[in-house]
């Protein structure tokens, strides 16, 4: 596509829930990356894809957060039993193999409530 | 760790004034990259600049132009001749040539008034 596309751009949940966060990269770039931002603050750093390369998943904050990359392509980030804590808006970001050396293409964002 | 670090969380400037946010960061690395991204209260992140630490030149593109002090871990943005576009947040962010993820900082609210 011609941009970094994410589903849903808003997601409300009871506590407890799980939710499913969705990315679909731009066509081409091999690594994706998923950002955390809680209200008002810098960008937290959860997990990344390149390739078919294992993925470096040392940000995840705790093991109720896991992502997957199917084809390559598009990438779910699952939450089990959500937390309030976990509220933020959840960004994920594309780039050509080396690409992330020009920076990043972003998309808009997932904003999860849970209450 | 790389840590990135932004001390002014709010700045305003007049509208066609100039302005400078501030970045400093922390490496034992030689080369990497720095980067500042804006964000609008659309929340799409947009890359602004960038600059290989590598280059002793000062990246510039337009009116954004930085001013990288290698010796000083320091990487300010200006912003000349500002516009109401240009209020959002700004995030500064470093990475290394051999690693996926960049550092964050935690941003610099820019107001722009008329």
């Amino acid at each position: 596509g011609a941009g970094v596309s994410q589903s849903p751009s808003n997601k409300v949940t009871e506590k407890g829930k799980d939710v499913e966060l969705r990315c679909d990269p731009i066509s081409g770039h091999t690594a994706l990356y998923w950002y955390r931002q809680r209200l008002g603050q810098g960008l937290e750093f959860l997990i990344y894809f390149q390739g078919n390369s294992a993925p470096d998943k040392s940000g995840l904050p705790s093991d109720r957060f896991s992502a997957e990359r199917t084809g390559g392509s598009v990438s779910t980030l699952t939450i089990q039993r959500t937390q309030q804590e976990d509220s933020a808006v959840y960004l994920c970001a594309s780039s050509l193999v080396y690409g992330g050396d020009y920076g990043y293409t972003f998309g808009s964002g997932t904003r999860l409530t849970v209450v | 760790a790389q840590t990135v670090t932004q001390s002014q969380p709010e700045m305003s400037v007049q509208e066609a004034e100039t302005v400078t946010l501030s970045c400093t960061y922390d490496t034992s690395e030689s080369d990497y990259y720095l980067f500042w991204y804006k964000q609008p209260p659309s929340r799409q992140m947009i890359l602004v600049i960038r600059q290989e630490a590598y280059k002793q030149q000062n990246a510039t593109e337009n009116r954004f132009s930085v001013n990288f002090q290698k010796a000083a871990k320091s990487f300010s943005l200006k912003i000349s001749d500002s516009q109401l576009g240009d209020a959002a947040m700004y995030f500064c962010a470093y990475r290394t040539t051999n690693a996926g993820k960049s550092t964050f900082g935690d941003g610099t609210t820019l107001t722009v008034k008329p």
